[in-house]
């Protein structure tokens, strides 16, 4: 089985540039998760995907930052512009059904510079 | 209140010991658990997950649960230097997941 994969490991742009983080879910997996890491943080919630419909959005910081998933199978972050304090890990994780472990990616390190 | 606290440590303990990792949490309508660790440039891993009050073992590790108090524990017994990581309590929130700041534990030779 196939774990979950993100795309790009690490992503350096300039303040202001747009930048399209992907996650391909464990196949089947209907959660899809987007969580955020600054260095010395908590693993902060962004949103939590239930196949294609956003469940929660709460923890999406601001409207730079647009996640969809269409069709229920991967789903993209996209950050425009971006700004220095987006910089951090963005960790993607996704489980079979709810209240049910997270399976995490290796993450995207992002750096706004 | 945070959701999910954690005391982030540094916690050291030396080879052999017992490490005792604490985790409070804000939601009384939580109801799944769970521990991950993570080593430095690495994604979270899961090494343990709750559902009901008491104890729960698996080999050096034991989860601890107490509803009533809103109290998660972890403890990892004959502590190992491959041990040392930080980590994870995750508290199911009104059906998304929500983690704590994360404990790094050090295991001295």
């Amino acid at each position: 089985e196939a774990g979950v994969t993100q795309f790009p490991s690490h992503s350096v742009i300039e303040k202001g540039q747009t930048v399209t983080l992907r996650c391909d879910p464990i196949s089947g997996h209907d959660n899809l998760y987007w969580y955020r890491r600054v260095m010395g943080k908590e693993i902060k919630f962004l949103l939590h995907f239930v196949k294609e419909s956003k469940q929660d959005e709460s923890g999406m910081p601001n409207n730079r930052f647009l996640a969809e998933r269409t069709g229920g199978t991967y789903s993209t972050l996209k950050v425009q512009p971006a700004e220095l304090e987006d910089s951090g890990v963005y960790f993607c994780a996704s489980s079979p059904v709810l209240d049910s472990p997270l399976h995490f990616g290796n993450g995207t390190r992002l750096t706004v510079t | 209140q945070k959701e999910v606290e954690q005391n982030s440590g540094p916690l050291s303990v030396p080879e052999g010991a017992i490490a005792s990792l604490n985790c409070t949490y804000s939601d009384r309508g939580s109801q799944s658990f769970f521990w991950y660790r993570q080593y430095s440039g690495k994604s979270p891993e899961l090494i343990m997950s709750i559902y009901s009050n008491g104890d729960k073992e698996d080999g050096r590790f034991t989860a601890q649960l107490n509803k009533a108090s809103q109290y998660v524990s972890l403890l990892i017994r004959d502590s190992q230097p491959s041990d040392s990581a930080t980590y994870l309590c995750a508290v199911s929130l009104n059906r998304d997941m929500r983690f704590g700041a994360g404990t790094r534990l050090t295991v001295k030779p």
